[in-house]
C-alpha cells in the first residue's frame, strides 16, 4: 500500500545535540512538508519541497534543517538551536496540481527533551 | 494572509446526536477547503474536501458544504458514533500559494459519550 513512513515514533534528544527525523514516501509525489504541532496551536509549516534538490522555509524553520536528495525522502534535523523542540512533528506530501491537492500525511514522530 | 478559524473545543456531545463543527476562513483568491481528522497518536487524514463554492464535501456520514458568500465550511454529521471522537482540522489551500503548504486551522477535539 502506499502511504508516507515517518520514522521513529518516538524520539530524545538531550541538550547540544542534533536529532533527525525520518520521512518516507512511496507515492510518487512531488511535494513534501514537514508541519510542527503543538497543544492547541494547529500544525505550523517548517521547511517544504516541491521537487528533489530543492526546499523552502516555511513560517517556524529557525533551528531546523532538511535536506531532499530522492523524491521519495525528506529528513527533518532539528538542530540544537532550537529551544524548545519538545513537539510532534508531522511529514505530508501531495501530488501536482497545486491548491487542488490534499497532502497525505505520515503518523508523526514525537520528540521530547532528555 | 491567509487563516482558518474554527470553533473552540472540547466539543462532548452524547452517541446518536447531531454535529456541527464551525469553520470560517480568509483568503485573498479562490481556496479549496479541507477537513482532516487526527486520531491519537496518529498523523492527519483527509475526511473531505470542496474546491469550489456550492460544492459538497462527504464521506463516512460527514458533510460540509463551501459557502463563498459566508466563508464558511462547517463539517455536520447527522448521527455521531463513540468512534468519532478525534481532532478535527479545517485548513484550506490558497490558488496563488498552493504550493508552500496549507493552511490549517487549531483543531476541535470531539469527544462522543456512550
Amino acid at each position: 500500500d502506499g502511504g508516507i513512513t515517518q520514522s521513529p515514533k518516538y524520539l530524545f534528544r538531550k541538550e547540544g545535540q542534533n536529532v533527525t527525523l525520518s520521512c518516507e514516501q512511496n507515492l510518487n509525489h512531488d511535494a513534501m512538508y514537514w508541519y510542527r504541532q503543538d497543544p492547541g496551536q494547529g500544525l505550523r509549516l517548517i521547511y517544504y519541497s516541491q521537487i528533489v534538490n530543492d526546499f523552502q522555509k516555511g513560517d517556524i524553520a529557525e533551528g531546523y534543517s532538511v535536506s531532499r536528495e530522492k523524491k521519495e525522502s525528506f529528513p527533518l534535523t532539528v538542530t540544537s538551536a532550537q529551544k524548545n523542540p519538545t513537539a510532534f512533528y508531522l511529514c505530508a506530501s501531495s501530488g501536482t496540481g497545486g491548491f487542488n491537492q490534499p497532502q497525505h500525511f505520515g503518523d508523526g514522530t514525537r520528540l521530547s527533551i532528555l | 494572509g491567509d487563516s482558518v478559524t474554527q470553533m473552540e473545543g472540547p466539543v462532548t456531545l452524547s452517541e446518536e446526536a447531531f454535529l456541527t463543527i464551525n469553520c470560517t476562513y480568509t483568503a485573498t483568491g479562490y481556496p479549496s477547503l479541507f477537513w482532516y481528522v487526527q486520531y491519537p497518536g496518529e498523523g492527519l487524514q483527509l475526511l473531505l474536501k470542496a474546491t469550489k463554492a456550492d460544492d459538497k464535501g462527504s464521506n463516512k456520514g460527514f458533510e460540509a458544504t463551501y459557502r463563498k458568500e459566508t466563508t464558511s465550511f462547517h463539517l455536520e454529521k447527522g448521527s455521531v458514533q463513540v468512534s468519532d471522537s478525534a481532532v478535527y482540522f479545517c485548513a484550506l489551500g490558497e490558488s496563488g500559494g498552493g504550493a508552500d503548504g496549507l493552511t490549517f486551522g487549531k483543531g476541535t477535539h470531539l469527544i462522543i459519550q456512550p
